[in-house]
């Protein structure tokens, strides 16, 4: 079992629509990033988080470190949203090295 | 902005061969990372660095070495290419603000085939 698990893997949405892509881990973690990956391989940081919620523009991230468990929100989605999206953990008193999830495609049609 | 660049997009190269792929990033970060992505298994690490000189085996090191002569370039080399190491190879940094990680900057990513 990977210890970071994202949900769906595939994800299709209609233009406007408020999106929800899921990532559990199973390790204890000092942080949760969240990433975006465009077509033609260019990784960009969205968020990292360590406790309760960050947002930028339209995109929400939270975290519940109970639950080990964190979402990715993008309200008013757009077709340049899709991209894949990637959650990875810093395992906790480990070195900087991070855990990735496998990642989510999103597809937004206009 | 920081900016890590990757000597090259696209890399074409024949079984057997030594292949050099080199990262350059201009920030002063004392971390930097290659990583390998794969469809289905994301990406994963093949070796990092936290310092000139330094370096630590990732999660799939074998096949692969690694060089940092200098702060600001980390070189991943495969000693002899073998056809399973067709991939795209990521480079990133990272640095520490007050002892906490700060988030990864990723190269453009090169995309190898081996013949």
């Amino acid at each position: 079992k990977n210890e970071v698990e994202q949900s769906p893997q595939n994800l299709t949405a209609q233009e406007g629509e408020f999106i929800t892509i899921n990532c559990s881990y199973s390790v204890g973690i000092s942080a949760l990033h969240w990433l975006q990956q465009h077509p033609g391989g260019g990784i960009v940081s969205l968020f990292m988080l360590s406790s309760g919620k960050k947002k930028h523009g339209r995109l929400i991230a939270t975290i519940n470190i109970q639950e080990k468990h964190s979402s990715l929100h993008i309200t008013a989605s757009h077709p340049r949203d899709s991209a894949v999206y990637i959650c990875a953990v810093e395992n906790i008193g480990g070195t900087d090295k991070l855990i990735f999830g496998t990642g989510t495609r999103l597809q937004v049609f206009p | 902005d920081v900016k890590v660049t990757q000597s090259s997009r696209y890399l074409v190269k024949r079984t057997g061969e030594k292949v050099f792929l080199e990262c350059v990033q201009d920030m002063d970060h004392e971390n930097m990372f290659w990583y390998r992505q794969d469809p289905g298994l994301g990406l994963r690490l093949i070796y990092f660095s936290y310092d000139v000189k330094m370096k630590e085996k990732g999660d799939i090191p074998e096949g692969y070495s690694v060089s940092r002569e200098k702060k600001e370039r980390f070189s991943l080399i495969l000693e002899s290419a073998s056809t399973n190491q067709t991939s795209m190879y990521l480079c990133a940094s990272s640095s520490r603000d007050r002892g906490f990680v700060q988030p990864q900057h990723f190269g453009d990513g090169t995309r190898l085939s081996i013949l």
